[in-house]
């Protein structure tokens, strides 16, 4: 049962233009949301987050829309450009019996940006 | 800062050996989280180590584990490799667990099983 999911397994764009990545979320539970990006051979990198109690957080170039009533979120890069190449991941966190969290991953939309 | 470190970076082993990583997370974070990713299935969860202690763990079977020692260094263990577990293996670490801020990814280290 994949409680996060990333319907688009690739995305291409032109530079300049807006890249729009979704993700859509299952569990009630979740409270906090993170984007990573991850280049091959890297491991993934902390992007832009945002708490359920907020429905939009900006960072730059970065934006992520939180809609709870859908359970989706999106991430949305203005202007894209060639560097931004690479797979964004959605993750979502919330409290488990026990007290502890874990971080679930959606499977990854590659985002491919064309100069 | 030193960031999270991951050996061995790759990894060819036989199906049917057993294999131990290491992770050796950003001084003075005391938690350590392992994930495994797959082409098909992203990155999945496995386990957590707080202060050398299992707190949370996902859905694999008990051929995989881990651990955790005093100075926060943990290592994971496969036993019995199946083909299936080739994949990439990261690890993360933090202070406390937390997500808003401060979790941070390893290189990997790519199990290879034949």
């Amino acid at each position: 049962d994949q409680q996060v999911k990333q319907n688009s397994p690739s995305l291409s764009v032109q530079e300049g233009r807006i890249s729009i990545l979704n993700c859509d979320y299952t569990n009630s539970m979740f409270d906090y949301f993170l984007w990573y990006k991850k280049y091959p051979a890297e491991g993934p990198t902390f992007l832009i987050s945002i708490s359920s109690i907020k429905d939009k957080n900006e960072d730059g170039r970065f934006t992520v829309f939180l809609n709870k009533s859908a359970k989706h979120l999106s991430l949305h890069i203005v202007p894209s450009q060639p560097g931004d190449s690479a797979v964004y991941f959605c993750a979502a966190s919330g409290r488990y019996q026990g007290g502890s969290e874990k971080l679930v991953f959606g499977k990854g939309t590659k985002l491919t940006v064309n100069p | 800062k030193a960031g999270v470190t991951q050996t061995p970076r790759y990894l060819i082993k036989t199906r049917g050996q057993q294999v131990t990583l290491s992770c050796s997370p950003i001084s003075g974070h005391r938690s350590v989280s392992w994930y495994q990713q797959t082409p098909g299935q992203g990155l999945q969860f496995l386990f957590e180590y707080f202060s050398e202690t299992q707190r949370n763990k996902g859905n694999f079977p008990g051929r995989f584990s881990g651990r955790q020692f005093s100075n926060s260094r943990s290592e994971m263990n496969v036993s019995t490799l199946e083909l299936g577990d080739s994949a990439l293996y990261l690890c993360a670490s933090s202070l406390s667990g937390e997500y808003n801020y401060g979790y941070t990814f390893g290189s990997g280290t790519r199990l290879t099983v034949v």
